[in-house]
Order: structure tokens, then sequence, then C-alpha cells
């Protein structure tokens, strides 16, 4: 079993498109986060969710919209994509913020979108 | 702000060989450091953590690090590296409690570790 699973891999799309990334966890965890890869590879988070409710909300653009319709979901939509959107985007989960403090912070394979 | 910086972007070694990944960290008071990895197509796994107490640390998979805070490092360290260690490293430090950085880690850009049989 996956315990943090995302979907899809990979996703190829053109600028000024809508695209959602979906993220699931089986741990039972009450937090989950976004993280963005950038060109660089430094990973950089985005966003958190604990319990449903926004906790961490980092400098993004607005045409991100994170939305957690249960504390296993935490999915990523993505309007009007531009090309400096082009990353590797992992989502995340633990139990708790303090669960990341001590390091139990369970990530997803990534996500892997380039903007044409 | 914290930051960490991981000069080495890649690294190759044989395998058997002793293994050495730097990790330099940005931080305004004692930092918790970690260190994961990346297995292709995988998400990140810690290997290991430092938070307080003794400067060396040990993790999974036969790795240990060491604290130097003189240094601002962290450095993963292996004594014989097996085939099955190929990934990419990556090191991070984590927000104090009560700060504004509680629960998010700042990474490193990360290490990509090639092994040769």
């Amino acid at each position: 079993d996956t315990a943090v699973s995302q979907t899809p891999k990979y996703l190829v799309t053109q600028m000024g498109n809508d695209k959602s990334i979906k993220c699931e966890q089986n741990l039972g965890h009450d937090t989950m986060y976004w993280y963005k890869q950038d060109s660089k590879k430094f990973l950089k988070i985005m966003f958190s969710y604990n319990n449903k409710e926004l906790i961490i909300n980092e400098t993004v653009p607005n045409r991100f919209s994170p939305k957690s319709p249960d504390k296993a979901h935490l999915n990523l939509h993505i309007n009007s994509l531009e090309l400096g959107d082009s990353a590797v985007y992992f989502c995340a989960s633990s139990q708790g913020l303090a669960g990341a403090f001590f390091g139990e912070q369970y990530f997803g394979p990534g996500t892997r979108l380039t903007v044409t | 702000a914290q930051s960490v910086t991981q000069p080495d972007i890649h690294i190759t070694v044989s395998e058997g060989a002793s293994l050495e990944l730097r990790c330099n960290y940005s931080y305004g008071a004692t930092p918790y450091l970690f260190w994961y990895v990346q297995s292709p197509g995988q998400g990140l796994q810690l290997l290991l953590k430092y938070f307080s107490g003794d400067t060396l640390v040990q993790g999974i998979k036969g790795f240990e690090a060491e604290f130097k805070r003189s240094q601002s490092s962290f450095n993963l360290r292996k004594p014989s590296v097996h085939w099955s260690d190929a990934a990419e490293y990556f090191c991070a430090v984590g927000g104090r409690a009560g700060g504004t950085s509680y629960g998010k880690l700042t990474f490193g850009q990360g290490t990509i570790l090639t092994v040769h049989p």
C-alpha cells in the first residue's frame, strides 16, 4: 500500500490551461502539505492543511488553490498555468505540525508538471 | 531566515567505498537538522535527524551524520556504499517550536549519488 499517493505522476499542458493534482494519504494523519521543487532542485513548502483547515500559506500566486475535502486528501488546483509553474510538486503528510517538526513527514512520489 | 546549502550536486563513488555528503546550514539558533533520501519514483524518506545531545547521530541503512556547530555543517556519511544507495539526498533544517517556521522544512538542493559497481 502506498502511504502517500499523487496523481498524475506526469502532467504536460499548455500555458493558460487549468489543471489539478490530487493527493491522498492512508496513514491516518491530520496534516497535509504541498511542496514545490523548482528547476534548481530547491524544495519549498507552499501550503499546509490541518484537519481541512489552512495553517501554512507561503507566498504563492493566487492561481494556486489547495483544497482539502477531508483530512486524507489535499488537492492542488492551478489556474492559468505559466511556464514558471513547471516543477515537481510533492505532497506530504504528518500527524500535526509536530510530526513535521520531528521529521515524521511522509512524502508522495511527486508530480512532474511541464508547461509548454 | 533559515537556509541549507549542499555544495555537491552530483557525487560518484565505487561500491564499497566510503561516502560523505556535505550540508551547510544557516540558522539563528540551534537547528533541527534532517537528511532525507529520494529513490527514483519514490517520495522522500527520512534517514536521520538531529535535535540535541550527541552530535553524531545514527540513521537507517547504515548512515550517520555529524553536527558541527562551529562549521554550521551536518555532513552525512556511510563507511561502505552499496549499489542500492544510489539516490538523491536532501539535507533540511526545521523551524523551532513557537516560531513562525514551526513545522516547515527548508531543504537544500539535493546531491545525486551514483554508485559504480
